[in-house]
């Protein structure tokens, strides 16, 4: 089966730039993660999404990010106005859902923010 | 959610076993234990977990001990392909799991 997509792989960009991350889950999972993560860190999750709704954003900050799943299907992740600190990897990640123990990850977009 | 203890770093000879422990004292009655791994350059990959008894597939194994606060991941043969971080996730709902720094394993040929 096709794994989790991302895009783009690496994005660089200058401080107070808006950017966005695209993901595409595996087919018939229900859950979408978002996660973020820092050199030398694990990953933090920052929204978790079943189906369209929101089931945890209290990671997210709201002031500068957002995201969304219309349909249920694909998500967007966006920051705007980005700052230094933003720079990571973003993962998207998708599991089945309620039963399913294994999140399955996608390869993550690499954000510099200069 | 509970918090996990790991080594940062271990090395292991190719072809042996490698085990990396992970301390999760707090962890509740029935909170799971999950091991992801992570390649460079890719994302985590799931790996195994277990709430009480010893589990085993195909790729590790998963001993917890009787008072479930500590485990060890076994890879049995380990590889250079294994060469990654690995994070033990003591707790969190099957949705949720929270990462620490993890255990940076270098299999050396």
């Amino acid at each position: 089966e096709a794994g989790v997509a991302q895009s783009p792989r690496y994005k660089i960009i200058e401080k107070r730039q808006s950017v966005a991350f695209w993901c595409n889950p595996i087919s018939g999972h229900a859950t979408l993660y978002w996660y973020q993560q820092i050199l030398g860190q694990g990953p933090k999750l920052l929204i978790q999404f079943q189906n369209n709704g929101v089931v945890d954003d209290s990671q997210l900050p709201k002031d500068r990010f957002s995201a969304e799943r219309l349909k249920g299907v694909d998500s967007t992740l966006k920051i705007q106005p980005a700052k230094l600190e933003d720079s990571a990897v973003y993962l998207c990640a998708s599991s089945f859902g309620q039963g399913s123990y294994e999140q399955y990850f996608g390869p993550g977009t690499r954000l510099t923010v200069t | 959610d509970a918090k996990t203890t790991q080594p940062p770093s271990m090395d292991c000879a190719e072809g042996r076993a490698a085990n990396l422990p992970c301390n999760h004292s707090t962890i509740s009655g029935n909170e799971y234990v999950y091991w992801y791994r992570q390649i460079h350059s890719q994302g985590p990959q799931y790996i195994i977990h277990g709430l009480k008894n010893n589990e085993t597939n195909e790729m590790a194994s998963l001993i917890i001990t009787e008072d479930r606060k500590s485990s060890t991941l076994i890879l049995p043969h380990a590889t250079l392909r294994d060469t990654a971080v690995y994070y033990c996730i003591g707790g969190g709902s099957y949705d949720k799991v929270i990462f620490g720094p993890g255990t940076s394993l270098s299999v050396i040929p």
